[in-house]
């Protein structure tokens, strides 16, 4: 079946030092969408990717989809502490109505 | 708007009691989605809806029965609850097309003893 995996699982870094978080994907996606959860929040929507080797910036985040469309990437420069929580990739799940197929997550906590 | 509504935001059920979770949406999304959450493994996709009157299984549906009597209300049920169905329960709606983002309500957070 279908698997969308995520590295890595946590990841613990000193504020101002930047991050990265990679999605791999067992099989080729048509679009790719992140998302952030907040602690004890609910997952908000980030952004879509959706053409091959496309990279998007939102301010610090720059998000990347791959060329053969079975990775992305989440790369957030000198981090804040308003950026801790668990980023998820998610990409349609092959039934056709919208459905998304979540990744594991990546945890990521800042320490001040 | 309100968004994504979810009730209710706590609840301890024991062994073989029944609930039901209720989701409302003020957006006039067609598609809605129930999900839960478990540690270490992501949202999983219990199951959907595409319009009022019609609902599909997703992911992990065993256990789980919905009904959405309303394009506004989806609600999940669980006739008999065992301890493996304690989680984050998340609503979520869209729009009817694919590529469109996922609106997700605050959760309802289930134990089980």
């Amino acid at each position: 079946g279908q698997q969308v995996m995520q590295i890595p699982q946590y990841q613990h870094v000193q504020e101002g030092e930047d991050f990265t978080t990679y999605c791999n994907s067992s099989t080729t996606l048509s679009n790719i969408q992140w998302y952030k959860q907040r602690p004890g929040g609910h997952p908000v929507f980030l952004i879509q990717l959706v053409k091959s080797g496309e990279v998007k910036k939102q301010k610090r985040l720059t998000f990347q989809f791959g060329e053969a469309k079975k990775n992305s990437s989440l790369h957030i420069t000198a981090t804040q502490t308003t950026d801790v929580g668990t980023y998820f990739c998610a990409g349609p799940d092959g039934t056709g109505a919208n459905n998304l197929f979540f990744g594991t997550g990546t945890r990521l906590t800042v320490i001040p | 708007n309100a968004g994504v509504t979810q009730t209710p935001k706590f609840r301890v059920l024991k062994t073989g009691q029944s609930m039901t979770l209720l989701c409302a949406q003020d957006m006039n999304h067609e598609y809605m989605y129930w999900y839960r959450q478990d540690p270490g493994m992501g949202l999983r996709l219990i199951h959907y809806s595409v319009g009022e009157g019609t609902t599909a299984k997703g992911e992990v549906p065993d256990g789980y029965n919905v009904s959405r009597l309303k394009k506004q209300n989806f609600l999940l049920g669980l006739e008999s609850a065992a301890p493996s169905q304690t989680s984050v329960y998340f609503c979520a709606s869209s729009y009817e097309r694919e590529r469109y983002e996922q609106y997700f309500g605050p959760g309802t957070r289930l134990t089980v003893t």
